[in-house]
């Protein structure tokens, strides 16, 4: 199957410092990923997602400026969390559809736990 | 608009009792994709099948088994013989047709399976 690979897995950051994670599809091409956050107990989010070499779209009330997105290759995205505050805790999960086809299976990353003091 | 509704919140069964996990979702599409994913407590999603709104065939995979119906628009999971591994939170999604469409999840349903 499929697999996407995300890192870190966990990072624990102070309040204002910005925090970079990598979403890494290993087997094949993802022209497309998407971005996800997940509160506990609860369902994911979808926060944004990701073309290859183009802008990434965000969904209604998630700041762009506040989560970058940048999408170089068809393997590797990477979600920045700029000034990241205690609000920003959460758990982060991208997810990365294979080129081609019009009924793309999304596949999984491992999720990063991000918590800010 | 697409929606997906998962209304059993959590069910504990005990091992070997046979669970069936709910899905009904609403859509205008003709062409659409429907979703299981498993999420145990390390939190990775387990892609576990995808349908294609075209086949109504019934898929049975191991101790899994999937019911589509389009007449009632669900797509319920059953797990036959439930063992402890089985706990997780199971999410049931929707997609439109179309490259790079997005994922409507339902809230999740969260399994716990007692020894």
């Amino acid at each position: 199957g499929a697999v996407v690979s995300q890192h870190p897995s966990r990072v624990i950051c102070k309040s204002g410092t910005s925090v970079k994670i990598e979403c890494r599809s290993l087997d094949f091409q993802a022209t497309t990923m998407f971005w996800y956050r997940q509160f506990p107990k609860q369902s994911l989010m979808l926060m944004a997602t990701s073309n290859e070499g183009s802008k990434a779209t965000y969904e209604q009330g998630v700041e762009k400026d506040k989560f970058l997105i940048n999408h170089a290759s068809l393997t590797l995205s990477t979600l920045t969390v700029t000034s990241a505050h205690p609000e920003d805790s959460s758990f982060y999960i991208c997810s990365a559809s294979m080129a081609g086809g019009m009924g793309e299976t999304q596949y999984f990353g491992p999720g990063t736990r991000l918590l800010v003091l | 608009a697409q929606k997906v509704t998962q209304a059993q919140t959590e069910i504990s069964v005990v091992e070997k009792e046979d669970v069936t996990l709910d899905c009904v979702y609403e859509t205008r599409d003709t062409t659409y994709y429907l979703f299981w994913y498993k999420q145990p407590p390390s939190g990775e999603l387990v892609f576990l099948i995808r349908r294609n709104s075209f086949d109504e065939q019934n898929e049975i995979s191991g101790r899994y088994s999937w019911n589509f119906q389009k007449s009632t628009s669900s797509f319920n999971f059953t797990i036959t013989a439930s063992q402890v591994v089985d706990s997780a939170v199971y999410f049931c999604a929707l997609r439109r047709g179309g490259a790079n469409s997005k994922l409507t999840f339902g809230k999740g349903i969260t399994l716990s399976v007692r020894p």
